[in-house]
């Protein structure tokens, strides 16, 4: 079974510009989550969709949002972006039939905002 | 909400035996995951615990103690390619997919 996939893996923009990513989850897993990872913070929860909708926020500004198709591929989009948002960008899946089911991480997307 | 503290840097020597520690603060949680990440890449499922006491998987073993809101991961029989960063994280009474992470620990293993 291929894993997740995320595109692109690394991505250059400036200050202002806006940027959209994308994640392909594993085959069958209808729960995707975003995370932020810097070296100061670590890894910080961003949002979670499930069959669409999204269940679940972490306290980011509103300039940061996604959304979820019915394929379940996922993407974010940042608007109006600050050095600040440069990081890695993980995302995960998960099938969800158990509360002990782990998530599956892609390989990120590194974003530098110069 | 969930507060999560591990040790920032840990270094050990290889064949050794280390334990990384991971105290937290919650209301409730649904599990204690622990992931571990090569640099540059992503993380990837060591261990799971929800009930107290000590899971084994090989060389690593987790415990988990709610009482004391504490874990830890045992790594035995070091070896340099266990030279990474572990992540200690808690999902939420929520039941969803959601991980609070802790900011991790860099284990550097020397020869």
């Amino acid at each position: 079974k291929a894993g997740v996939t995320q595109t692109p893996r690394y991505l250059i923009k400036t200050r202002g510009q806006q940027v959209t990513l994308s994640c392909s989850p594993i085959s069958g897993h209808r729960s995707v989550s975003w995370y932020q990872q810097t070296p100061g913070q670590g890894l910080q929860f961003l949002f979670e969709y499930f069959s669409e909708t999204q269940r679940n926020k972490g306290n980011f500004p509103g300039r940061f949002s996604g959304r979820q198709f019915s394929n379940s591929r996922s993407e974010m989009n940042v608007s109006t972006l600050e050095l600040g948002d440069s990081a890695l960008y993980l995302c995960a899946s998960s099938l969800e039939r158990r509360v002990q089911e782990t998530q599956y991480f892609g390989p990120g997307t590194r974003l530098l905002v110069l | 909400g969930q507060n999560i503290d591990q040790p920032t840097e840990m270094t050990a020597t290889e064949g050794a035996i280390v334990q990384i520690n991971c105290t937290y603060q919650t209301s409730g949680f649904n599990g204690l995951f622990w992931y571990q990440q090569h640099a540059g890449e992503a993380p990837t499922f060591l261990s799971y615990n929800v009930l107290d006491g000590l899971e084994e998987k090989g060389r690593f073993s987790s415990f988990l103690s709610r009482s004391k809101g504490y874990s830890y991961l045992l790594l035995k029989e070091l070896q340099m390619k266990d030279s990474a960063s572990y992540l200690c994280a808690v999902r939420p009474l929520s039941g969803y997919s959601t991980l609070t992470f802790g900011k991790g620990t860099m284990l550097l293993v020397s020869p």
